[in-house]
């Protein structure tokens, strides 16, 4: 079957680093996304990755390998904002995307 | 100002009631989405469509029914069918399906009472 899997919540503190990891078994590979969920609203987008490396957008990184099935979201000077979940999402080899359960960011002052 | 709009954005529904939740996008996009949303899963697929007039059941469409007959709108029913229908349910859509980023509405919170 398919399967992402995510770290349920994390916690970290205003103007620190948080790495949100994520790995990934899916039949074929045709990117990696990484979205923004507030509470209650809907998804936002941050970062597609395709290629092995670390893609910088801002305040937030996303890393690729593909070889090891892994991702991670890097947000660096974490601002109270950032609270959210943070969903990984893999587009297999049909095109679809298959959704991880999110990762829920809890930043404290 | 491009985007999705959903409405609305609660809905509340007696047991036994067929329900239509509104998706319409002014982007200009030929792919359209729905996908439900439950506490601690990810998003499910629910249906979706790739051109006008033609659509294909995603991982969860049992009890779901969808029409396309304009591309700006993708109205999802929940019918009486559905087991458990309380659920957040979001719209989204692309460019093309195989490609792009899927963009988000502001999602419906649909209760059944």
């Amino acid at each position: 079957g398919q399967n992402i899997d995510q770290p349920t919540e994390m916690t970290a503190t205003e103007g620190a680093i948080v790495q949100i990891n994520c790995t990934y078994q899916t039949s074929g590979f045709n990117g990696l996304f990484w979205y923004q969920q507030h509470a209650g609203e809907a998804p936002t987008f941050l970062s597609y990755n395709v290629l092995d490396g670390l893609e910088e957008k801002g305040r937030f990184s996303s890393f690729l390998s593909r070889s090891k099935g892994y991702s991670y979201l890097l947000l660096k000077e974490l601002q109270m904002k950032d609270s959210a979940s943070y969903l990984c999402a893999v587009t297999d080899s049909n095109y679809q995307l298959i959704w991880g359960a999110g990762t829920k960011l809890i930043i404290k002052p | 100002d491009g985007g999705i709009t959903q409405s609305p954005k609660y809905l509340f529904r007696k047991e036994g009631q067929n329900v239509t939740l509104s998706c319409e996008q002014n982007l200009n996009h030929d792919a359209m989405y729905w996908y439900r949303q439950d506490p601690g899963q990810g998003l499910r697929l629910i249906y979706y469509s790739q051109i006008v007039n033609d659509f294909q059941k995603g991982d969860i469409a049992e009890g779901y029914s969808v029409s396309r007959e304009k591309k700006e709108s993708f109205p999802l029913t929940v019918t009486s069918a559905q087991k458990n229908p309380t659920a957040f349910y979001l719209c989204a859509s692309s460019i093309g399906r195989e490609t792009d980023t899927q963009y988000f509405g502001p999602g419906t919170r649909l209760t059944v009472l």
